[in-house]
């Protein structure tokens, strides 16, 4: 079953925008990631952000995490073309007894120069 | 290795043949992880080992698939009587201690059936 769900599924802006992101899940959590996956290959770790942590900068990428709601989301600021790939969040299911992070379906980016 | 290492990069079989896949994750990485990733979708978890512990292999779909970890390092994905629905791209990541550290994935194995 699905952890964590990405919206929206696409989006395609220009260069010089921001880009919102957001992801939903469904049990508690001890801390959520974000990645990104060029041309259908490796994922890329972007940034973690605790539980108990409710705002994460790292260079252009801002992540929010509001876990009264269950939600993250990342924001990319002055998008480049390059930012173009999908991005996922993932977490893990801390009150069952697997050990691995689920991914959501990406956000497919399309940043256009 | 600086990264983790997969091979082949990219493999074609025939319907009914068994493929081994590699993975050689991280040096020094005890968490080791195996994904699968159809055509536009999300990544689905096949099996977890950690450590000298026995693995997690939950996510295995059928008893086609099955994996090994030699000596806490490299790791061999084996995928008998392949069928056309295992056609995906084939994900290994590592991990320091366990997904609360982050995954570092390989740049994966594109499996095509025939």
């Amino acid at each position: 079953s699905q952890q964590g769900e990405e919206d929206p599924q696409a989006l395609s802006i220009q260069e010089g925008e921001n880009a919102t992101m957001n992801c939903s899940y469904k049990t508690s959590i001890n801390n959520l990631q974000w990645y990104r996956q060029n041309s259908g290959r490796g994922l890329v770790h972007l940034i973690l952000i605790r539980s108990n942590e409710r705002e994460k900068h790292s260079g252009r990428l801002r992540v929010t995490l509001d876990t009264s709601k269950k939600s993250s989301s990342l924001l990319i600021t002055a998008s480049r073309a390059a930012d173009t790939a999908s991005y996922f969040c993932a977490t893990g299911n801390y009150g069952g007894s697997q050990g691995n992070l689920i991914f959501g379906k990406g956000t497919k980016l399309s940043v256009k120069p | 290795g600086a990264g983790v290492s997969q091979s082949p990069s990219n493999k074609v079989t025939e319907k009914g043949k068994d493929v081994e896949l590699r993975c050689d994750p991280i040096s020094g990485h005890t968490a080791l992880y195996w994904y699968r990733q159809s055509l536009g979708q999300g990544l689905e978890f096949l099996i977890y080992f950690q450590g000298n512990s026995a693995p997690d292999k939950s996510g295995l779909p059928s008893d086609r698939f099955s994996a090994e970890r030699t000596g806490g390092s490299v790791s061999t994905l084996t995928i008998q009587r392949t069928q056309q629905e295992d056609s995906a791209v084939y994900l290994c990541a590592s991990s320091l201690f366990d997904r609360d550290y982050g995954y570092t994935f390989g740049s994966g194995t594109r499996l095509t059936v025939v």
